[in-house]
C-alpha cells in the first residue's frame, strides 16, 4: 500500500537547523510531488511547499523563502526537507503529505500524509 | 492568499444528529473551465495526521463512510455528517487547492 514515514522527533537549539526526511512507498516516486505541512502545537495546518520528485524543482510558500530547502533522492525514494536558523516558533510537527496526480494532472489534495516528525526548538 | 475561514470554531453534537460545518474562502475557488470547486475536508484525530475526506467540494474519497457530504460552490462550503457517530469526533479542516499558494481553514472541534 502507498505509505509514508517520516524520521523520528528532533530537538534543535535556536539558530540552528532541522532535516526531516520522508521515505515512500507502494507507488512510483518520480511520478508525484510531495508537499509538507507543518502544525503548531495546538493549532492549525500551515502549508510550506513542494518538489517535484521528477526533476526537483520546488515551490516554497511566501513565508518561507529563504529558510527551507527540499530536496529529494530517487535512489531510495526519499524527500527532505530542511529549515534553516530555526526559532521557537518553528517548533511543531511536519508532515509530508503526497498530491493526487492522475494520467495528465496532479491536484493538490493530500493522501496519504506521513505520520508526521516533531521539531521541537528551545533555547 | 486565499483565506479559509471556518464556522464554528468547535462544535457539540448528539449521537446520531446532524453535525454542519462551515468554510468559506475570500475568493472564488471554482475553475470556471472545468466548472469544478477546489476545495477538499479533511478529518483529523489526536495525535494523527489527517484523513482526507472529501476532493472537489463533494466527492467522497474511497472508503469514507456516505454520512459525510460536502456541498456548496464559489466561495461557501458545508461539510455535514448526517447521523454523527463516536468515532467522529475530530477537528475538521477546509483546504482550497485553487491557488498555487495552498490555505487551510483554522479548523473545527467536533465534540459529543
Amino acid at each position: 500500500q502507498v505509505q509514508l514515514v517520516q524520521s523520528g522527533a528532533e530537538v534543535k537549539k535556536t539558530g540552528a537547523s532541522v532535516k526531516v526526511s520522508c521515505k515512500a512507498s507502494g507507488y512510483t516516486f518520480t511520478g508525484y510531488y510531495m508537499h509538507w505541512v507543518r502544525q503548531a502545537p495546538g493549532q492549525g495546518l500551515e502549508w510550506m511547499g513542494w518538489i517535484n520528485l521528477n526533476s526537483g524543482d520546488t515551490n516554497y510558500a511566501q513565508k518561507f523563502q529563504g529558510r527551507v530547502t527540499m530536496t529529494r533522492d530517487t535512489s531510495i525514494s526519499t524527500a527532505y526537507i530542511d529549515l534553516s536558523r530555526l526559532t521557537s516558533d518553528d517548533t511543531a510537527v511536519y508532515y509530508c503529505a503526497r498530491p493526487y496526480c492522475g494520467s495528465s494532472s496532479c491536484h493538490n489534495w493530500f493522501d496519504p500524509w506521513g505520520q508526521g516528525t516533531l521539531v521541537t526548538v528551545s533555547s | 492568499d486565499i483565506v479559509m475561514t471556518q464556522s464554528p470554531d468547535s462544535l457539540a453534537v448528539s449521537l446520531g444528529e446532524r453535525a454542519t460545518i462551515n468554510c468559506k474562502s475570500s475568493q472564488s475557488v471554482l475553475y470556471n473551465s472545468n466548472n469544478k470547486n477546489y476545495l477538499a475536508w479533511y478529518q483529523q484525530k489526536p495525535g494523527q495526521p489527517p484523513k482526507l475526506l472529501i476532493y472537489w467540494a463533494s466527492t467522497r474519497e474511497s472508503g469514507v463512510p456516505d454520512r459525510f457530504g460536502g456541498s456548496g460552490s464559489e466561495t461557501d462550503f458545508t461539510l455535514t455528517i448526517s447521523s454523527l457517530q463516536a468515532e467522529d469526533v475530530a477537528v475538521y479542516y477546509c483546504q482550497q487547492y485553487y491557488s498555487t499558494s495552498l490555505t487551510f481553514g483554522q479548523g473545527t472541534r467536533l465534540e459529543i
